[in-house]
């Protein structure tokens, strides 16, 4: 079974630049997450759909960070405009179903350094 | 105060040692408990549920003590493969949304 891909691995852009990322979730995985690790630190929940709609984005800075998941499976987070402290992993999961037993599955990252 | 908290380490620990650290919640309804694996540069991978009874999987053991609000994770006869760093994870909502703490940092040496 593919795993959750995501692209692009690395990215390197100036402040106040634009960028975005892609993430392909496991096929039939209804829930999808993008999480941000910052260097030293766990990964922190940006966004969570289920199919195509929202189910939490209360710690997503949605001045500058936005995400989609059109179609209930493909997924883009874009940063406009970028910061120096947005630097970090940015971590694409997918799960089966919503709910504390359904195992999350994390892609390899995408790593942002802004300059 | 953070919701998970967790000593980053590193924790040195000789092969074939049994070394173990632990993990504070802050939220009492937190529901769910695990301990993700994570190796250098790589992604989060699940390693064990931690379950009210305390459960083993092989040479690792997870506790959860929900009166202290704490979790441990216990890895006896380590092995060079167990450096990586343990990340805490906490779900207080049936929703699946997870709260990481930080890691602790585990080095095995020969």
């Amino acid at each position: 079974e593919a795993g959750v891909a995501q692209s692009p691995r690395y990215k390197i852009i100036e402040k106040r630049q634009s960028v975005a990322f892609w993430c392909n979730p496991i096929s039939g995985h209804a829930t999808l997450y993008w999480y941000q690790q910052i260097l030293g630190q766990g990964p922190k929940l940006l966004i969570q759909f289920q199919n195509n709609g929202v189910v939490d984005d209360s710690q997503l800075p949605k001045d500058r960070f936005s995400a989609e998941r059109l179609k209930g499976v493909d997924s883009t987070l874009k940063i406009q405009p970028a910061k120096l402290e947005d630097s970090a992993v940015y971590l694409c999961a997918s799960s089966h179903m919503q709910g504390a037993h359904y195992e999350q599955y994390f892609g390899p990252g995408t790593r942002l350094t802004v300059t | 105060r953070k919701e998970v908290e967790q000593d980053p380490g590193p924790f040195n620990v000789p092969e074939g040692a049994t070394v173990a650290f632990n993990c504070t919640y802050s939220n009492s309804a937190s529901q769910s408990f695990f301990w993700y694996r994570q190796d250098c540069r790589k992604e989060p991978k699940l390693l064990m549920s931690v379950y009210s009874s305390g459960n083993e999987d092989g040479r690792f053991t997870a506790q959860l003590n929900r009166a202290s609000q704490y979790i441990s994770l216990l890895i006896r006869d380590s092995k060079l493969s167990d450096s990586a760093t343990y990340l805490c994870v906490v779900n207080k909502a049936a929703g699946n949304k997870l709260t990481f703490g930080g890691g602790t940092r585990v080095l095995v040496k020969p």
